[in-house]
């Protein structure tokens, strides 16, 4: 158990519809970020927060958005939603962002589904 | 930019082979480096890493050499085990601008059979 629980589990949706993820980081853990892992486009770097503020961005859609809450748990928006945006997506977060320390720990995952 | 490429798989080994899974990397001033396993069904996780030049990094039997010299950091056990089946993921974090971004390989698949 890496400590960083994400919900749901499984999410079923369909196409046109909007769904919030959700993530709790470790506990003392600053930094969260959001993987979509899917298996043509292998595991993809969303976006980082670090202590409540956007840090990074990667391959993040302008149709998804993510937040970090002043308790750091953090969300992830997905609208609009295609076929193609059905994958696992992966939630992880560290305890700074010092790339020395900056072991990440990886949630178990919502997997996605759109019909 | 900076970037992690590995061997393509998937590989499959007998039990008790060794494994060489091959990392390279593209990066800006002096990256940490990382291997990260995602058994079946579960999320990543740490499996060792290396903060400077010539550390290794070793775990649960595997072990990998930060290489400056050649840009490497490949991975390597000798005897593997049917429980070693995973998706086994390079990394780097704290080259260049993107500090704090951890950047991932695109992941080597292993199977290891009886």
């Amino acid at each position: 158990d890496s400590g960083v629980t994400q919900t749901p589990k499984h999410l079923i949706t369909a196409t046109g519809q909007r769904v919030t993820l959700r993530c709790s980081p470790r506990s003392g853990d600053l930094s969260v970020y959001w993987y979509q892992q899917s298996l043509d486009q292998g595991l993809q770097f969303l976006i980082q927060y670090y202590n409540g503020e956007e840090r990074a961005k990667g391959n993040i859609l302008e149709r998804f958005s993510a937040q970090q809450f002043p308790d750091l748990h953090s969300e992830l928006n997905l609208s609009s939603l295609e076929l193609g945006d059905s994958a696992l997506y992966f939630c992880a977060s560290s305890v700074d962002n010092r790339p020395n320390n900056n072991e990440q720990f990886f949630g178990p995952g919502t997997r996605l589904t759109v019909l | 930019g900076n970037s992690v490429t590995q061997m393509e798989g998937p590989v499959t080994l007998s039990e008790e082979a060794f494994l060489t899974i091959n990392c390279t990397y593209t990066a800006t001033g002096y990256p940490s480096l990382f291997w990260y396993v995602q058994y079946p069904g579960e999320g990543l996780q740490l499996l060792l890493k290396a903060t400077k030049a010539d550390d290794k990094g070793s775990n649960k039997g595997f072990e990998a050499t930060y290489r400056k010299e050649t840009t490497s950091f490949h991975l390597e056990k000798g005897s593997v085990q049917v429980s070693d089946s995973a998706v086994y993921f390079c990394a780097l974090s704290g080259a260049g601008t993107s500090y704090d971004k951890v950047i991932f390989g695109p992941g080597t698949s292993l199977s290891v059979i009886p």
